[in-house]
């Protein structure tokens, strides 16, 4: 089975500075990684995903993350946040030939001006 | 393209009563999960259809059941509602070949 932890539940910010968001996972077979973005009273919606090949992945509104095998690790980053960046950020995994995804607790990020 | 309809957007119910919650997945893809998602115990699968068959479940009482038709729209349905039932639901798509799951809005039931 797998599990997903993010490190940090609440992640103050100014605008314009840069943020990272902390995901470590856990898993003893190959897996899928992905980053969705939750506003208020809506659903998620996916800003990157990392299945295989270079490890670092470009996604939606200028966020990255880079997965990093040997620490199971796939950090979410943006070097410049804007106050729209207000939302709840979950990382979550799949294993590779597996129908279910697994959500860390989530990262709720405040951008403040 | 259209994407992930779940209707309704809101829902309130009484203790013991029962509810449908439906979700129409974008064109083309069969596969369609069901996710809990509470303060208390964040997102949490309930259980996955793929050509109406169900091929994985989530930790969740017999209370909750779902079903998929053959053109790939979903319904779960929730029994004897308890207040802690109160939930977001979301219903996420995907198609084959991992693209990721398309999530929709949710259907916010409240139970009372």
């Amino acid at each position: 089975a797998q599990s997903v932890t993010q490190l940090d539940s609440q992640v103050p910010v100014f605008e314009e500075a840069p943020v990272e968001l902390r995901c470590n996972y856990s898993s003893s077979v190959s897996v899928y990684l992905f980053w969705y973005v939750q506003y208020p009273n809506q659903g998620l919606q996916l800003l990157l995903k990392y299945l295989s090949g270079s490890t670092l992945v470009k996604g939606i509104n200028g966020f990255e993350a880079e997965f990093n095998k040997s620490q199971t690790s796939f950090h979410l980053r943006k070097p410049s946040v804007h106050i729209s960046d207000t939302a709840e950020y979950f990382c979550a995994v799949i294993e590779a030939a597996g129908n279910k995804l697994t959500f860390g607790g989530g990262t709720r990020v405040l951008v403040k001006p | 393209k259209a994407g992930v309809t779940q209707t309704p957007r809101y829902l309130i119910k009484t203790r013991g009563q029962q509810v449908t919650l439906s979700c129409s997945p974008i064109s083309g893809h069969r596969s369609v999960s069901w996710y809990q998602q509470t303060p208390g115990q964040g997102l949490q699968f309930l259980f996955e259809y793929f050509s109406e068959t169900q091929r994985n479940k989530g930790n969740f009482p017999g209370r909750f059941s779902g079903r998929q038709f053959s053109n790939s729209r979903s319904e779960m349905n929730v029994s004897t509602l308890e207040l802690g039932d109160s939930a977001l639901y979301l219903c996420a798509s995907s198609s084959q070949g991992w693209g990721g799951y398309t999530f929709g809005s949710g259907t916010r039931l409240t139970v009372v």
